[in-house]
C-alpha cells in the first residue's frame, strides 16, 4: 500500500510570495490533515477535511492560508503571502474511517525556507 | 487549549540500554499515539492505544494507557543505533472529532 505523497519536499520562497503544497492521501482515506511543524516542536492542526468537507479549521490562519479538497482525494494547501515565521515542515497525513480512524498516516513533509 | 507534557525533552544513552519516556496532559484523552520521527521524515505511527489501562508491545517497543488517562508511557527495550529519533506522543480528547494534540518529543541518540 503507498504511503502519503507530498511534494514538493523543499520549498524556498522570499516573503510576501505564495507557494503551494500537493499531497496525496493514501488509497481509501476519507480523512485528510494538514499539519504545520515548526523546527522543536510537534505537529500542529492546520486544517481536517473528512471527504471534500472541511471538519476544523480552527487554526489556520485563514488572511494567509488557503487549503482544498476538491474531489475529496488530493489536497493544496496554499500560502499568500508567505511571512518569515511560516518557515516550517508542512505535514500531511490522513486517515480511515471506522475502528482505527484514529490513527493518522504521515507524509515525509514539505520543508519551507521563507527569507 | 489541551497540552501534553513530555519528558524527558532528550535521552543520551548507550545501545543495549532500556529506554522510557512519557507524557502527561491536564485534561483526560480517549486515544494516546506513540510517533517516531527521523530527520527529513514526516512522524511513523509506532502504537496506538484506545483504553485505560491498555498495554501493547510492537517488537521492543512496549506503551501503556495510564489509567487515570491523563498519561501515557513508552519503553524500548535493548535499544540499538536506529532507535535515535524523535519520539512524539498524541492525544485524542473524545467524541468524533478526529483531531490530535502532539508534545513536543524526546529526543534519544544512541551511542554504539
Amino acid at each position: 500500500e503507498a504511503g502519503v505523497a507530498q511534494s514538493p519536499r523543499y520549498k524556498i520562497i522570499e516573503k510576501r510570495q505564495s507557494v503551494a503544497f500537493w499531497c496525496n492521501p493514501i488509497s481509501g482515506h476519507a480523512t485528510l490533515y494538514w499539519y504545520q511543524q515548526i523546527l522543536g516542536q510537534g505537529p500542529k492542526l492546520l486544517i481536517q477535511f473528512q471527504n471534500n468537507g472541511v471538519v476544523d479549521d480552527s487554526q489556520l490562519p485563514k488572511d494567509r492560508f488557503s487549503a482544498e479538497r476538491l474531489k475529496g482525494v488530493d489536497s493544496t494547501l496554499k500560502i499568500q503571502p508567505a511571512k518569515l515565521e511560516d518557515s516550517a515542515v508542512y505535514l500531511c497525513a490522513s486517515s480511515s474511517t471506522g475502528r482505527r480512524s484514529y490513527e493518522q498516516y504521515f507524509g515525509p513533509g514539505t520543508r519551507l525556507t521563507v527569507t | 487549549g489541551q497540552q501534553l507534557n513530555q519528558s524527558p525533552q532528550s535521552m543520551f544513552i548507550q545501545e543495549g540500554e532500556d529506554v522510557s519516556m512519557n507524557c502527561t496532559s491536564s485534561s483526560i484523552f480517549n486515544t494516546w499515539l506513540w510517533y517516531k520521527q527521523e530527520p527529513g521524515e514526516g512522524p511513523v505511527l509506532l502504537i496506538a492505544l484506545y483504553k485505560a489501562g491498555e498495554l501493547t508491545s510492537n517488537g521492543r517497543l512496549t506503551a501503556q494507557f495510564g489509567i487515570t488517562r491523563k498519561d501515557s508511557f513508552l519503553n524500548i527495550s535493548a535499544s540499538i543505533p536506529s532507535d535515535v529519533g524523535i519520539y512524539f506522543c498524541a492525544g485524542r480528547s473524545g467524541g468524533s472529532n478526529y483531531k490530535l494534540t502532539f508534545g513536543k518529543g524526546t529526543l534519544l541518540t544512541v551511542n554504539p
